[in-house]
């Protein structure tokens, strides 16, 4: 299984609402990341977890709250998002950085597109 | 100047076609990427490579680390293989540098 799935693919919320994007791999793999990516223009990374520890949070707003509950799911919670975070959400994971295994190889999701009205 | 840069940014191609996607970077990588991205937004790794040559199947990524420089061919294009071809690099850790991609339209 090379799958990384992601839910929903499709989310419409209001400003005051509050959401949250998952994120599920069953590769074994124990880094997990979270890209943004507007209409053509690449992903942002917004945040990685290593061993289901936040090491990397590239200075994102705290209305986007992730959490990595164990080490194949990470979710993206969403609360009080601006109509100019609509975008592609893209979850991606890896062998962890600095192992033996790691190869740097990312495995992509689906993405989950975000409206924001 | 982007530390990742990609030429062209649009093509458009008739089906059967030889494509070239060069991508050229001014940073000291680990590794470089070849992502592939249909309108529907999931992102697919077509290859990976620090050095050297590789193929799958119609396509063949060469990199030349000397020039920091990379290219993804496509033999006998498809209209299937309409995409955003993406360069990426690896420079530390975990971290991608992604250039802004290359829109490719094969036509029947």
């Amino acid at each position: 299984d090379t799958e990384v799935t992601q839910t929903p693919k499709h989310l419409v919320m209001g400003m005051t609402n509050k959401k949250s994007l998952k994120c599920e791999q069953h590769m074994g793999h124990r880094a997990m990341y979270w890209y943004k990516q507007k209409a053509k223009k690449p992903p942002e990374l917004m945040f990685v977890y290593s061993y289901e520890k936040l090491s990397i949070n590239e200075s994102v707003p705290s209305r986007f709250s992730p959490e990595c509950p164990n080490s194949s799911l990470l979710n993206l919670h969403l609360h009080a998002l601006q109509p100019e975070d609509s975008a592609l959400y893209l979850c991606a994971s890896s062998q962890a950085p600095g192992t033996g295994q790691y190869t740097g190889e990312l495995f992509f999701g689906e993405g989950s597109r975000l409206t924001v009205l | 100047k982007n530390e990742v840069e990609q030429s062209p940014q649009n093509l458009t191609a008739q089906e059967g076609e030889f494509i070239t996607i060069n991508c050229s970077y001014s940073v000291g990588i680990s590794a470089l990427h070849w992502l592939q991205q249909h309108p529907g937004g999931g992102i697919v790794s077509l290859f990976m490579l620090s050095s050297g040559k590789k193929k799958h199947g119609r396509l063949i990524a060469t990199i030349n680390i000397q020039e920091k420089h990379s290219s993804l061919h496509i033999t006998a294009s498809h209209p299937r293989d309409s995409a955003v071809y993406i360069c990426a690099v690896g420079t530390s850790g975990s971290r991608l540098t992604f250039g802004e991609g290359t829109q490719l339209t094969v036509n029947p």
